[in-house]
């Protein structure tokens, strides 16, 4: 069964350092999303792809956090410098069109120490 | 606003039937979804319903719509220690925006 990739699985940085994390979509899925999750929280979108273009990034800090999808296929988050509350789960999900079932990959937990 | 609201805790007997509920505002969703999520890892998609029904059965898991009240619920039949999990519901609208509730955490005991 496809799957969303997402890597790493865990990441420890301090605060101040550079931080990324990859996400591979479902192939074929043009929307991807990342969300990120504080514990005991539901997920927050932080940004929105519609092929390799941004539709939604209302809420990311673009101050500290960027990111991109290239050639419309996978994407990169990176945060820059992390603060330590940025420690949180970061999910990367892909759907296939508009409010089409959502598919989460595993997600990248991230301490800032 | 778009909002989605689930109740915190609920704990059954192993073997009982749970039931999660969801509310939610927004009238223009298309399909709503529940999600499991376990410990450290990402969401599971559940179930899912299309917003012009008014139940779903799959396997053990019921789901029930009431679009004028804007309320969801999750039947879980016959529940078991393996359900015990965190329950989403999320709402998928036009806009290509999910919103999610904030959790339902379902715990069985044995």
């Amino acid at each position: 069964e496809a799957e969303v990739a997402q890597s790493p699985r865990y990441k420890i940085t301090e605060k101040s350092q550079a931080v990324a994390f990859w996400c591979d979509p479902i192939s074929g899925h043009a929307t991807l999303y990342w969300y990120r999750q504080i514990l005991g929280q539901g997920p927050e979108l932080l940004v929105q792809f519609q092929d390799e273009s941004v539709v939604d990034d209302s809420q990311l800090p673009k101050d500290r956090f960027s990111a991109e999808r290239l050639k419309g296929v996978d994407s990169t988050l990176k945060i820059q410098p992390a603060e330590l509350g940025d420690s949180a789960m970061y999910l990367c999900a892909s759907s296939a069109g508009t409010a089409e079932k959502l598919f989460f990959g595993s997600g990248t937990q991230l301490s800032v120490l | 606003g778009e909002d989605v609201e689930q109740s915190l805790f609920l704990s059954v007997r192993e073997g009982d039937s749970s039931v999660i509920n969801c509310t939610y505002t927004d009238s223009s969703s298309t399909y709503l979804y529940w999600y499991k999520q376990e410990p450290g890892a990402g969401l599971q998609l559940l179930t899912y319903i299309f917003s012009n029904m008014d139940m779903k059965q799959d396997q053990r898991l019921t789901v029930l719509l009431n679009k004028k009240d804007k309320h969801l619920s999750l039947r879980i039949a016959d529940t078991q220690t393996g359900d015990s999990a965190i329950y989403f519901c999320a709402e998928g609208l036009e806009t290509y925006k999910y919103i999610f509730g904030t959790g339902t955490r379902l715990k069985v005991l044995a």
